[in-house]
């Protein structure tokens, strides 16, 4: 099935570094989320993005709906060790209908060392 | 509120044995999914239902059968389970939050799936 293409696949950083990751697709979305998923949890989501070129911050975290709408990025700045977990993309195609479905990224898991 | 609950959280079945994963919400949301997790694979809807009454397949439908039962609960059910099954299973459903007001997705817990 389609996928979002994320990267990087896997980071491992210092307590204290930002980090940056991105996804992008060759179709055209109408909605790009970020979520984060921590060992033995389910997917929580982080931000949402509804237009193209918005930014958005929550806390640490700054993500990007992309000009083009075929990308998006989060940023997470002075990492902290609780920053540790999967970070997945999703996005919504438009006329995506009643059904809602969302594309999913593979993920970028994120270590941080203290 | 609960937020979106799934039960079992664990289970180990045989090949060939049925189980239906339970999965319920309390927010008042008309769409629920279904999926599967696998390493390397990232998520993979199996079923989703756009509201209460309707179901519809999604990327990975084979060995699966759902059933929205009413408005807040939407089971999973594996006739019989085969290995290439054991995943971990995720519910979820779309509601409206933030300021201002925008549809996000919300998990459950997830059940871990073993088929031996």
């Amino acid at each position: 099935g389609q996928q979002l293409n994320q990267s990087p696949q896997s980071m491992f950083i210092q307590e204290g570094e930002d980090v940056s990751m991105n996804c992008t697709s060759s179709s055209i979305f109408n909605t790009w989320l970020w979520y984060k998923q921590e060992p033995g949890e389910g997917p929580v989501l982080l931000i949402a993005l509804y237009k193209a070129g918005e930014l958005t911050s929550n806390g640490r975290l700054t993500a990007q709906f992309g000009i083009t709408r075929k990308d998006s990025f989060l940023n997470i700045s002075a990492s902290i060790p609780s920053d540790v977990g999967i970070y997945f993309c999703a996005g919504q195609l438009p006329h995506a209908g009643n059904n809602r479905k969302l594309i999913w990224g593979l993920g970028t898991s994120l270590a941080v060392n203290p | 509120n609960a937020g979106v609950t799934q039960t079992p959280k664990f289970q180990v079945l045989k090949t060939g044995q049925s189980m239906t994963l339970q999965c319920a919400q309390d927010m008042n949301h008309n769409s629920m999914y279904w999926y599967r997790q696998d390493p390397g694979m990232g998520l993979r809807l199996i079923y989703y239902s756009a509201s209460e009454g309707t179901t519809d397949k999604g990327e990975v439908p084979n060995g699966y059968n759902v059933s929205r039962l009413n408005k807040r609960e939407f089971s999973l059910r594996l006739e019989s389970a085969a290995p290439s099954q054991t995943s971990v299973y995720f519910c979820a459903s779309i509601g409206v939050a933030g300021v201002p007001a925008a549809e996000t997705q919300y998990f459950g817990p997830g059940t871990r799936l073993l088929v031996l």
